[in-house]
């Protein structure tokens, strides 16, 4: 079964960096697009970024682009987010997406269970 | 960038009754749209792709129409287990905006 475990998240001051990583298994991890959603506490869901199978196209939400990168280990089967300059508003729950398409634009039909990213002094 | 507007923001029906939600493009996206469900607590569940396409194992009383700008989910009869936010996503673009939510509850 396709499994997406998250880990990277804690407590981090305002303006420093923070590597979210996403471990992958039960399906082919190389075809398949994939994605970062965040969810603030008690608010909507937020897309941030997306990566293609190859990791050769990656976008982002106009709120992080500049300062967070995807990026993928297809070898280890892993996705990472580096999140730099952190801002109190980047706190929620970072959740690390499969897309049913290898590009990404398909729609998001697996998800992990989220780590927490507190920004806070 | 193309917006996403839901509507209701939370709605309150009866067990049986059929619940519409709608969600509007600000710009055309053909049928490139996913609706997902959020229970309390939990992580979210794909329902719909492609605006109209049940995901495998989604009960069949939920539904998914429209295209262009203007697109609706449908539950035909309200379960207690549908109490969930539902949000809809665009995705033939970056970025791939979500709705707002709509909160729906049982009377």
């Amino acid at each position: 079964q396709v499994q997406l475990v998250e880990s990277g998240g804690g407590v981090v001051q305002p303006g420093r960096s923070l590597r979210l990583s996403c471990a992958a298994s039960g399906f082919t991890f190389s075809n398949s697009g994939m994605h970062w959603v965040r969810q603030a506490p008690g608010k909507g869901l937020e897309w941030v970024a997306v990566i293609s199978y190859d990791g050769s196209n990656k976008y982002y939400a106009d709120s992080v682009k500049g300062r967070f990168t995807i990026s993928r280990d297809n070898s280890k089967n892993t996705l990472y987010l580096q999140m730099n300059s952190l801002r109190a508003e980047d706190t929620a729950v970072y959740y690390c997406a499969k897309d049913r398409d290898s590009g990404g634009w398909g729609g998001v039909n697996y998800w992990g269970q989220g780590t927490l990213v507190t920004v806070s002094s | 960038d193309i917006q996403m507007t839901q509507s209701p923001s939370s709605l309150s029906a009866s067990v049986g009754d059929r619940v519409t939600i709608t969600c509007r493009a600000s710009q055309g996206i053909s049928n490139n749209l996913a609706w997902y469900q959020q229970k309390p607590g939990k992580v979210p569940n794909l329902l719909i792709y492609a605006a109209s396409t049940l995901q495998s194992g989604v009960p069949s009383r939920f539904s998914g129409s429209g295209s262009g700008t203007d697109f609706t989910l449908t539950i035909t009869s309200l379960q207690p287990e549908d109490v969930a936010t539902y949000y809809c996503q665009k995705y033939n673009s970056a970025p791939q905006t979500f709705g707002q939510g709509t909160k729906v509850e049982i009377k």
